[in-house]
């Protein structure tokens, strides 16, 4: 098992570019959650999917940000245009089952950094 | 929304003792849940506690809940230099079905000296 896989490990881009952000989550979960991780604002959950269907997008913080699940085995979460405040580190996190019942494993991240 | 709050923000102490980790919320729960993030990596789940549940036991974890007090503790028994980390709680409300998003607190940042 290799656990939930994020691409890239580290990004840096300029202001106004568009960013996507890639997860493969645990072959078999069904659940899948991105979140955002700074030291002001801790850890935030943006958008979570079951069974590839986005079930509640209330915390992505605005129109620039979208997350797409196209399948099972993979979701993105697009930044259009990026902005300097998106710096952070974005986790991707899958369950069996929701989080409600089952632990989440997280991937290892992607360090966003905006200039 | 549910919230946990970890108190202390930041605790260090020496190899060998305990630590203990706080964790408050607002409202009632389904269950509260313990992982730990070490630097540069993903949160790593540790312990699930249903809201029925009083204590629960893993190695050398120990997790209480009181749900009179709305509140968790995480105790670690003989600490060592590698559970140096950042201990977060995060909940899930009973209004929450199956596939509802953990809610995480601030952490509390654990240094063990050797």
């Amino acid at each position: 098992d290799a656990g939930v896989i994020q691409s890239p490990r580290h990004e840096v881009t300029e202001m106004g570019q568009e960013v996507t952000l890639r997860c493969k989550p645990i072959s078999g979960h069904n659940s899948l959650f991105w979140y955002r991780q700074t030291m002001m604002r801790g850890l935030e959950l943006l958008i979570y999917f079951n069974n590839n269907v986005p079930i509640d997008d209330s915390g992505m913080p605005e129109d620039r940000f979208s997350a797409k699940m196209p399948n099972a085995s993979f979701s993105t979460l697009k930044i259009q245009p990026s902005e300097p405040r998106d710096s952070a580190v974005y986790f991707c996190a899958s369950s069996l089952g929701g989080a409600g019942s089952s632990p989440l494993h997280f991937g290892n991240g992607t360090r966003l950094t905006v200039t | 929304s549910q919230q946990g709050e970890e108190d202390p923000q930041a605790l260090s102490i020496q190899e060998g003792e305990n630590a203990t980790m706080n964790c408050s919320y607002k409202t009632s729960i389904n269950n509260l849940q313990w992982y730990r993030q070490n630097s540069g990596r993903g949160l790593v789940h540790l312990i699930l506690i249903r809201s029925n549940e009083r204590e629960k036991h893993s190695g050398r974890l120990r997790v209480t809940l009181d749900t009179s007090k709305k509140s968790s503790s995480l105790l670690i028994t003989a600490s060592r230099a590698a559970d140096t980390a950042s201990y977060f709680c995060a909940t899930v409300g009973v209004s929450g079905g199956g596939a509802d998003g953990l809610t995480f607190g601030k952490g509390t940042h654990l240094i063990i000296q050797p």
